[in-house]
């Protein structure tokens, strides 16, 4: 358990499908964080919440849309994606303005056919 | 703006041998910096990490790093690896401030060979 729990872990989804995931964390944090993470690829940032309210948004297509609805949970609502969307996303937390590093989920891995 | 260099995408000991993990940074200001380790299938583990003081960073799993500063390095050591280190390693740097936003390298992928 790292304190950091997303589901699913695993998801299929057709390109005219809408799906959403969800992330949830009891650490007391007050930052959140999307990242993709594409085989071959770095880490993309792409989503942060900082006291519930997005900070950054970097140049991510608006078939992804996150939600914050408090400082616990963060969801990222998926709709007409494309095959290359498939990959690892990670969910990650942090208190703000302390560097003790981000807690990470174990992450959803989606694949669109 | 920050970035992260890591060395070699794939590094492959002996069960045994020495881990050397190669990680170089850019920033415009003191840097804080991370190592993360990754198994199959699982997220991001935080390995250890420089903010300030000590340059000689102990972490878990026998895993060290040293921060250079003149050298813009933060390599990563272990004296003697295990079939369990196998996994691949992720280095940040992070500028701090509000959102403490991190920048990851590419990533290494360790092979431990029996």
């Amino acid at each position: 358990e790292t304190g950091v729990t997303q589901t699913p872990r695993h998801l299929v989804m057709g390109m005219t499908n809408k799906k959403s995931l969800k992330c949830e964390q009891h650490l007391g944090h007050n930052a959140m964080y999307w990242y993709k993470q594409s085989a071959k690829k770095p880490l993309e940032l792409m989503f942060v919440y900082s006291l519930e309210e997005r900070v950054e948004n970097n140049s991510v297509p608006s078939r992804f849309s996150p939600e914050c609805p408090n400082s616990s949970h963060l969801f990222l609502h998926l709709h007409t994606l494309q095959p290359e969307d498939s990959a690892l996303y990670l969910c990650a937390s942090s208190r703000e303005r302390v560097n003790y590093g981000y807690t990470f989920g174990s992450g959803t891995r989606l694949t669109v056919v | 703006a920050q970035s992260v260099t890591q060395l070699g995408s794939h590094v492959s000991v002996s069960e045994g041998a020495l881990v050397l993990l190669r990680c170089n940074y850019s920033s415009s200001v003191p840097p804080y910096l991370f190592w993360y380790v990754q198994y199959p299938n699982q997220g991001l583990q935080l390995l250890l990490k420089y903010t300030t003081g000590a340059t000689l960073v102990k972490g878990i799993n026998g895993f060290e790093a040293e921060f250079k500063k003149s050298e813009t390095s933060f390599h990563l050591t272990k004296p003697s690896a295990h079939m369990s280190d196998a996994a691949e390693y992720f280095c940040a740097v992070s500028e701090g401030g509000a959102t403490n936003k991190l920048i990851f390298g590419t990533g290494t992928l360790l092979a431990v060979q029996p």
